[in-house]
């Protein structure tokens, strides 16, 4: 079965910019949480759907934000970008949470120039 | 309160055992994760346990729980070049959907 798609790959944009990313989830999985990984601050948490409603929210500003379509394709937003917006995003999807464990895609690499 | 250290770096010598270790602080029930992260790459789930268990093998992957000292690690047996990578220990109370990650540790095989 295809795993979990997000896209673009790639993406460089300006600061003050805003930018959108999507992501597929595995077919049947309704969790979506999406990551962002950068070399000074590791892997952090930035936020979860479950059939379209947020459940979780990590500690970030509220320019990032997100939402989950019906289908669970999920899409995080980012606006007013900052140079230290430059990360690696990435998307996990489950479909029962820990004992099924998290799915990720390739991520989102996002560079502000 | 959460947080799931590594130590940075291990070289290991092809065929040998890797033993890569993490510790976490969560005390209730909770799901443990190793991931691997190849350059360029997203996380490949390598395998989990949960907190009521002590050992999990899959193939050339053992994982080893000592819940009262929160030690988590995970050996790969006669490890391959292939092998060099990041890998990434994980945390999750049970039902919560949020994965604490450790710093990652730098997997090197030495010919």
């Amino acid at each position: 079965k295809a795993g979990v798609t997000q896209t673009p790959r790639y993406l460089i944009k300006t600061r003050g910019q805003q930018v959108t990313l999507s992501c597929s989830p595995i077919s049947g999985h309704r969790s979506v949480s999406w990551y962002q990984q950068t070399p000074g601050q590791g892997l952090q948490f930035l936020f979860e759907y479950f059939s379209e409603t947020q459940r979780n929210k990590g500690n970030f500003p509220g320019r990032f934000s997100g939402r989950q379509f019906s289908n669970s394709r999920s899409e995080m937003n980012v606006s007013t970008l900052e140079l230290g917006d430059s990360a690696l995003y990435l998307c996990a999807s489950s479909l029962q949470g820990g004992a099924g464990g998290y799915t990720f895609g390739s991520g989102t690499r996002l560079t502000v120039v | 309160g959460e947080d799931v250290e590594q130590s940075l770096f291990l070289s290991v010598r092809e065929g040998d055992s890797s033993v890569i270790n993490c510790t976490y602080t969560d005390s209730s029930s909770t799901y443990l994760y190793w991931y691997k992260q190849e350059p360029g790459a997203g996380l490949q789930l390598l395998t989990y346990i949960f907190s009521n268990m002590d050992m999990k093998q899959d193939q050339r992957l053992t994982v080893l729980l000592n819940k009262k000292d929160k030690h988590l690690s995970l050996r790969i047996a006669d490890t391959q070049t292939g092998d060099s990578a990041i890998y990434f220990c994980a945390e999750t109370p049970f039902g919560n959907e949020k994965l604490t990650f450790g710093t990652g540790t730098r997997l090197t095989i030495i010919p």
